[in-house]
């Protein structure tokens, strides 16, 4: 597609719940970032995947949160046992090759209540 | 590891202002640089970059210079719009990952 999109645009889920969200990067990309947006902050590095590799996880907060893309192209990230802290706008990202500027979805905004 | 520090906001101008939004970094080797705005309810658009040190980054009258002696990487205007009026990030890519590290982010408000 002609952006990075991502899905659902809002999501509200009920503390304990398990959540998905997905992203669609451009397509070629090879690489594909997952970001944190707290309210009022910068991003936050989550993940990193390479194709269908995910090579860098060093961001994920916890080991409820996971990430995939197993044919290298779409990505979920999952959320499971959602905490209120966890609420977030969560950003995807997709690049044609490391270092270069990368191109943002427009996020999904979880709200944990 | 790497940071970015921008300066405290918000920043509140006139039109047709000068605008400054420092940003000054740590890391190691040689990063690049760059800059990115957020339009309310939107992503994050790159807005410019610089790979090297002495590069000027440009675009939509936006410029930037890669100052390694000072690690800084402060965004300039001459003349602001009310279309200006978003929030303004600084990032940097290490050479030891391909991770963006964000600062806090500025927010820009420009008045009629």
């Amino acid at each position: 597609g002609a952006g990075v999109s991502q899905s659902p645009r809002y999501k509200v889920a009920k503390r304990g719940q398990d959540v998905a969200l997905r992203c669609d990067p451009i397509s070629g990309h090879v690489s594909l970032f997952w970001y944190q947006q707290a309210l009022g902050q910068g991003p936050e590095f989550l993940t990193y995947f390479q194709n269908e590799a995910q090579l860098d996880k060093s961001g994920l907060p916890s080991d409820r949160f996971f990430a995939e893309r197993p044919e290298g192209s779409v990505s979920t990230l999952k959320i499971q046992r959602t905490q209120q802290e966890d609420s977030a706008v969560y950003l995807c990202a997709s690049s044609t090759r490391v270092g270069e500027g990368y191109t943002f979805g427009s996020g999904t905004r979880l709200t944990v209540v | 590891g790497d940071s970015v520090t921008q300066m405290e906001g918000p920043v509140t101008l006139s039109e047709e202002a000068f605008l400054t939004i420092n940003c000054t970094y740590t890391a190691t080797g040689y990063p690049s640089l760059f800059w990115y705005v957020q339009y309310p309810g939107e992503g994050l658009q790159l807005l410019l970059k610089a790979t090297k040190a002495d590069d000027k980054g440009s675009n939509k009258g936006f410029e930037a210079t890669y100052r390694k002696e000072t690690t800084s990487f402060h965004l300039e205007k001459g003349s602001v719009q009310v279309s200006d009026s978003a929030v303004y990030f600084c990032a940097l890519s290490g050479t030891s990952g391909s991770r963006l590290t964000f600062g806090e982010g500025t927010q820009l408000t420009v008045n009629p």
